[in-house]
């Protein structure tokens, strides 16, 4: 069993579309995130929650959009998509806060053309 | 806030030689110190951590250590096969404001048979 799944697993869109990515995680852990990887590989954090509520918002532009249903799913919502935002999103998940493992999931590759 | 820095960028050795990255750390009040393998393609996945009450973990192959004076810690992998090869990340768990895992840029290593 994928303890975090995301979905899609990949997502070719044009420039101003909206798009969403999901995730899910059965680990039961109380804490959520969502991590940019650009194409120089380099990982950096945009959101994450912590029992449905938002600790992390890190200079994310608006367009995206993170919502947590419950502390097992936090979803990204993405609107009017732009070519910087080509890039692979993993999701995470740790038990408790940022001072415990990740556990990643398998990542979306956005392509925005 | 909390900037880590990671060096090198690329390492290649020959199966069986060792291996060693070093990271350091801006925020002296960094508590935590995970390192992330990430084959080609897939998902990071967590080696080693150490946390800042340990100078020195070992696991097998991997070591890590801790130097809190200096504010740096290293990665050692002894016995390289080609299977270590990948790209691999430390991360510092900064404390201000609100708890975060900060990645270092990665090291691309490649073990050559």
């Amino acid at each position: 069993d994928t303890a975090v799944s995301q979905t899609p697993k990949y997502l070719v869109t044009q420039m101003g579309n909206d798009k969403s990515i999901k995730c899910e995680q059965n680990l039961g852990h109380d804490t959520m995130y969502w991590y940019k990887q650009d194409s120089k590989k380099f990982l950096k954090i945009m959101f994450s929650y912590n029992n449905k509520e938002l600790i992390i918002n890190e200079t994310v532009p608006n367009r995206f959009s993170p919502k947590s249903p419950d502390k097992a799913h936090l979803n990204l919502h993405i609107n009017s998509l732009e070519l910087g935002d080509s890039a692979v999103y993993f999701c995470a998940s740790s038990q408790g806060r940022a001072n415990s493992p990740l556990h990643f999931g398998n990542g979306t590759r956005l392509t925005v053309t | 806030g909390e900037n880590v820095e990671q060096h090198p960028s690329t390492l290649s050795v020959q199966e069986g030689d060792s291996a060693v990255i070093k990271c350091t750390y801006s925020d002296s009040a960094s508590n935590y110190f995970p390192w992330y393998k990430q084959e080609l393609g897939k998902r990071p996945q967590l080696i080693i951590d150490i946390r800042s009450n340990v100078g020195e973990k070992k696991d097998q192959r991997i070591a890590v250590t801790l130097n809190k004076t200096a504010k740096h810690f290293s990665l050692h992998i002894t016995e390289t096969q080609p299977e270590d090869s990948a790209v691999y990340f430390c991360a510092a768990c900064s404390q201000g404001g609100s708890e975060k895992l900060v990645f270092g840029k990665g090291t691309k290593l490649t073990v050559n048979p």
